[in-house]
């Protein structure tokens, strides 16, 4: 069965370093894995996606993730965080149809000045 | 182009009545998926629809359940609740069919309490 793994539940980073969430997967094709984010109140938005081809994938907001199949890892980075970035952060993987997307716990995020 | 569209966004029922969630995908999206959001289970998939067809389903008991009309809209009820049934319930939509991305769009989710 498929499944989605975020081992940290928070993290606090200060304003300007870098960021790096932790998810690891469990599938038994080739998934598509996917970031989201959410804001207190509000639905979930989408940072990116990752299908195929390159491994590096940019996303909005200045993020981007890593695939490693061997690690069956898909790490959100970026490299300055900005205040603005606090929020919780979902990794999920699916497939092709759009149905049961699987989500991990999600790993809120805390931004100190 | 609207995006999805949940209702009510805020209700508060008691144990034991029933409740009905209301959601518009974004316009020539045909799938619709449920969630449901808690601090404790993060968030639990629900159900799936296509073209008014449930094609998944996640582990909730038969008190959960859904429907989708023929323009793609869905609402899902909760019947006899319970307090452990306080949640966000998201509806998501997704361009499905064909070469479907898999990509989903949210809505704000509607914030239910049981009393």
């Amino acid at each position: 069965a498929q499944s989605v793994t975020q081992p940290d539940i928070h993290i606090t980073v200060s304003e300007g370093a870098s960021l790096e969430l932790r998810c690891n997967y469990s599938y038994g094709a080739t998934p598509y894995l996917f970031w989201y984010v959410q804001s207190p109140g509000q639905g979930l938005q989408l940072l990116l996606k990752y299908f195929s081809g390159d491994t590096l994938v940019q996303g909005i907001k200045g993020f981007e993730a890593e695939f490693k199949r061997s690690q069956s890892s898909f790490n959100l980075r970026k490299p300055s965080v900005h205040w603005s970035d606090a929020a919780e952060y979902f990794c999920a993987v699916g497939h092709t149809g759009g149905f049961k997307t699987i989500f991990g716990a999600g790993t809120r995020l805390f931004v100190k000045a | 182009k609207a995006g999805v569209t949940q209702t009510p966004r805020y209700l508060i029922k008691t144990r034991g009545q029933q409740v009905t969630l209301s959601c518009s995908p974004i316009s020539g999206h045909r799938s619709v998926s449920w969630y449901q959001q808690t601090p404790g289970q993060g968030l639990q998939f629900l159900f799936e629809y296509f073209s008014e067809t449930q094609r998944n389903k996640g582990n909730f008991p038969g008190r959960f359940s859904g429907r989708q009309f023929s323009n793609s809209r869905s609402e899902m009820n909760v019947s006899t609740l319970e307090l452990g049934d306080s949640a966000l319930y998201l509806c998501a939509s997704s361009r499905s069919g064909g070469s479907n991305t898999g990509e989903l769009f949210f809505g704000e989710g509607s914030r239910l309490t049981v009393l």
